[in-house]
């Protein structure tokens, strides 16, 4: 079983709609925890950390459930843009700086 | 300011024979990690570096050997290519000063191995 688990979708859903993506993972010492988009064939780039309280940046919204384990992503009013594969990380376990990334979650925003 | 550059971006080996990959970042960061990204696997952290000098395993470490003898430097060595390792391998770092922690990472290396 992978220390970081995401549905794989591919989640199509049509422009304007919100989507939710969700994590679980399995280390329950990891202090870390970010959303990453990747496009295809290129290199993953920060979407946003991810921090107890939840927080928001524009469209996007990342909560942190530890009790549970898992973290969320909201994207609202979907854009084609948006196409994407979105991983989730979870990482920083006891100091080692160790980040381990999911499976990675597909979203193709349909015209 | 190039960020984390990798090199090369594509080779091609076959069975049985030794390459590296070299991954260099002038950015200063203090940690450095191998990963590898397969279809359906998303990333799989190879071996990861915290300081010049020291490395650690990672989930998928066997079949790779990782040095870190400068702080800016993260070498990825493959003794004997196996198509099991055809993959592309990504490198990132990330500075203890950010406080998230946050990666960033290079364009990539796709290897084939026949």
């Amino acid at each position: 079983r992978k220390e970081v688990e995401q549905d794989p979708g591919p989640f199509n859903v049509p422009e304007g709609a919100t989507v939710a993506f969700n994590c679980t993972y399995s280390n329950s010492a990891s202090q870390s925890f970010f959303w990453y988009r990747q496009d295809c064939r290129k290199e993953p780039k920060l979407l946003m950390s991810v921090y107890s309280s939840g927080n928001e940046d524009g469209r996007f919204t990342a909560q942190l459930n530890r009790a549970s384990q898992y973290i969320s992503l909201l994207i609202r009013d979907s854009k084609l843009s948006d196409s994407a594969t979105y991983l989730c990380v979870a990482g920083g376990a006891s100091g080692t700086y160790k980040y381990i990334f999911g499976t990675g979650t597909r979203l193709k925003v349909l015209a | 300011n190039a960020g984390v550059t990798q090199t090369p971006k594509f080779r091609v080996l076959k069975t049985g024979q030794s390459m590296t990959l070299l991954c260099a970042q002038d950015m200063n960061h203090e940690y450095m990690y191998w990963y590898r990204q397969d279809p359906g696997m998303g990333l799989r952290l190879i071996h990861y570096s915290v300081g010049e000098g020291t490395t650690a395993k990672g989930e998928v470490p066997d079949g790779y050997n990782v040095s870190r003898l400068k702080k800016q430097n993260f070498l990825l060595g493959l003794e004997s290519a196996a198509p099991s390792q055809t993959s592309v391998y990504f490198c990132a770092s990330s500075s203890r000063e950010s406080g998230a922690n946050v990666l960033t990472f290079g364009a990539g290396s796709r290897l084939t191995v026949l």
